[in-house]
């Protein structure tokens, strides 16, 4: 019974480079959040999907941040030419059939920029 | 919108004596709150949650939190500390009915358990 899954755990870029984040969801969940947990805070808001859908991304900075989540396979978060102040660490968490159920959290991805 | 506070930044304890998180919220409507754990390098645990059923609610390991309307509170306590509570914890409350899903968490509080 594997929970959120996220890959890689941790990952190091040069400023101006690419970095994608992968998350699986729990088995049989099909509502995917991901949310962004700068140094000494707590875990912002940024995406929220379903399925080849994306319902609310008010979290999302507006230039070099994507999310999706594709029919098959994991949702992806990719930020396109990192900048320092990207260096965060990235968690993405899943719920079951509603919006409204609790969310599960997954082990995060560490993003350093260098 | 919703926010909430943790009045603490750090917590340290003895271990085998009580252990006390504060929290405060604000919300507009009837919230949900949570309280998750975040052990290093880990993911975040569910502690417990508060879905406007019994006030006072029971969650893993011990942990119990009392959700306080009137005081707009949901602390988060436990009678005896052990070495493995040493970790990071987040009270955290839902968004307003329709966005529920937009979770804030608080700035954390850091627990440190002396032997």
């Amino acid at each position: 019974n594997a929970g959120v899954m996220q890959n890689p755990r941790h990952l190091v870029r040069r400023r101006g480079q690419e970095a994608r984040l992968r998350c699986s969801p729990m088995k049989g969940h099909s509502h995917v959040y991901w949310y962004r947990q700068l140094p000494e805070e707590g875990l912002k808001f940024m995406v929220y999907l379903q399925k080849e859908n994306i319902i609310d991304e008010s979290g999302m900075p507006k230039e070099r941040f994507s999310a999706e989540f594709p029919k098959e396979g994991p949702s992806i978060l990719r930020i396109q030419q990192v900048v320092r102040g990207d260096s965060a660490a990235y968690f993405c968490a899943s719920s079951g059939t509603s919006a409204q159920e609790t969310q599960y959290f997954g082990p995060g991805t560490r993003l350093l920029v260098l | 919108a919703q926010s909430v506070t943790q009045l603490d930044s750090h917590v340290s304890v003895s271990e085998g004596t009580p252990v006390l998180l504060r929290c405060n919220y604000s919300s507009s409507y009837s919230p949900s709150l949570f309280w998750y754990v975040q052990h290093p390098n880990k993911g975040l645990q569910l502690l417990l949650k508060y879905t406007s059923a019994a006030t006072l609610v029971k969650g893993i390991n011990g942990f119990e939190a009392e959700f306080k309307k009137s005081e707009t509170s949901f602390h988060l306590t436990k009678p005896s500390a052990h070495m493995s509570d040493a970790a990071e914890y987040f009270c955290v409350v839902t968004g307003n009915p329709s966005n529920d899903y937009k979770l804030s968490f608080g700035a954390g509080t850091t627990v440190t358990v002396r032997a």
